[in-house]
């Protein structure tokens, strides 16, 4: 069965530090999409990044920024000079062919000022 | 609309009573996802649709939930004979197929059963 373990609860940065998000999943598929979202206190679940398990490149979007080892099955997310609106609780997800995403327990994310 | 919408935002019911949640999916997206995310933990998978049927219900927990896709756009989750347990954020997400296409979710509907 699919997993993804996040192991870090909580996690404090300080504003414009950087933070890196860990997560690693299980699956035994060779084709699968690996995702972080980002959900605030409003509720509404936000695409941060999205990977393609076939490609080697990791992916980047402004400030975040993953590294995906495959053979290690680690997917971690990296925010570059953290802003107080990133203040969240952040999912790591893993969906393979198909439909459903299995997410992690979350990290909750404070940024301080 | 420009996202998911789900109504209503908050539903609180008493134990034994039935529950519809609505979701509203973007326009043109053919497949559409529930998911129940209880207090502190990730969403867990309920149930998809592509097209008009339900694909996949495996996450349905037992027999008194129930949802339906009947034009292929809006979805309603029916909850049966509540319980407390049932209590959690139902989000809804769809997306434009099921070939790894990205997920967009709704506001989600907090559910309290009394």
């Amino acid at each position: 069965a699919q997993t993804v373990t996040q192991s870090q609860p909580e996690m404090s940065v300080q504003e414009a530090e950087t933070v890196t998000l860990s997560c690693t999943y299980d699956t035994s598929e060779n084709n699968y999409y690996l995702f972080w979202y980002k959900q605030p206190p409003s509720r509404q679940m936000i695409l941060v990044i999205r990977q393609e398990a076939y490609k080697q490149q990791n992916a980047t979007e402004n400030r975040f920024s993953v590294n995906f080892q495959k053979a290690a099955k680690s997917f971690s997310l990296k925010i570059s000079d953290s802003q107080l609106g990133d203040t969240a609780m952040y999912f790591c997800a893993l969906l393979e062919y198909g439909n459903k995403l299995v997410f992690g327990a979350g990290t909750i994310l404070r940024v301080k000022s | 609309g420009a996202g998911v919408s789900q109504t209503p935002s908050n539903k609180v019911t008493e134990k034994g009573k039935y529950v519809e949640l609505r979701c509203d999916p973007i326009s043109g997206h053919t497949a559409l996802y529930w998911y129940r995310q209880s207090l502190g933990q990730g969403p867990e998978f309920l149930i998809y649709f592509q097209g008009t049927g339900a694909a996949d219900d495996s996450g349905l927990p037992n027999d008194r939930f129930f949802a339906v896709r009947p034009e292929g756009s809006v979805s309603t989750l029916k909850i049966q004979r509540t319980e407390r347990g049932d209590s959690a954020v139902y989000l809804c997400a769809s997306s434009f197929d099921t070939s790894g296409e990205t997920q967009y979710f709704g506001p989600g509907t907090r559910l309290l059963v009394l």
